[in-house]
């Protein structure tokens, strides 16, 4: 089955502490995706992938780190810089062409206390 | 900058009847939009899409039109169901590997 697969679905740290968040995906897409959702909002874009060992940052950038060493994978760390890091995390990817939709994976939920 | 607005928030209908989710965006060089669903828990997965080339498409319960003159698109799903309770989100993709997504609706379908 292809898909993306996120894990772990749950994490809990504590303050202070860098996390790291795994997303892999079987589908031989070329870019990947990593968004934030808080309770009751939308989709905010943290970083974006559009080819190995290549990245750009999204909108909410700040506090969070990224690599793309395989396709497959893209790693998403949250730093101790990041001010609110408890939130939902989705990864996704798609194929590198127009009109082509987002793949998500089911999510990880980060609690930091 | 890119914008997507999403009305409304919240919707509340009686199974068996029709929900409509209206989307505006700012960009005129958008040209795919897609719908997602997500289910509490999961990731957003795609329902239907639309490209800008197309003025109307459906998909057994689900349709979608778009008025690129007015820069809005809409959802319709007819005759809902419970398992349609969900949040769903509009997109807009500009090129092809930038997409804006609205804020989201919360549908909730009463037996």
């Amino acid at each position: 089955d292809g898909g993306i697969t996120q894990s772990p679905k749950y994490l809990f740290r504590k303050e202070g502490q860098n996390v790291t968040l795994s997303c892999e995906q079987n589908l031989n897409h070329d870019a990947m995706y990593w968004y934030r959702q808080d309770p009751g909002q939308g989709l905010r874009l943290i970083y974006y992938s559009q080819i190995v060992n290549d990245f750009q940052k999204g909108d909410i950038a700040e506090g969070y780190s990224v690599s793309r060493e395989k396709k497959e994978s893209f790693p998403l760390t949250v730093t101790s810089a990041q001010k609110n890091p408890t939130a939902f995390y989705l990864c996704a990817s798609k194929q590198g062409y127009l009109g082509s939709p987002l793949h998500f994976g089911n999510g990880t939920r980060l609690t930091v206390t | 900058g890119e914008n997507v607005e999403q009305h409304p928030s919240t919707l509340s209908v009686q199974e068996g009847d029709s929900a409509v989710i209206k989307c505006t965006y700012s960009d005129s060089a958008s040209n795919y939009f897609p719908w997602y669903k997500q289910e509490l828990g999961k990731g957003p997965q795609l329902i239907i899409d639309i490209r800008s080339n197309v003025g109307e498409k459906k998909d057994q319960r689900i349709a979608v039109t778009l008025n690129k003159t007015a820069k809005h698109f809409s959802l319709h799903i007819t005759e809902t169901q419970p398992e349609d309770s969900a949040v769903y989100f509009c997109a807009a993709s500009i090129g092809s590997f930038k997409t804006i997504f609205g804020a989201g609706t919360r549908l909730f379908v009463k037996a």
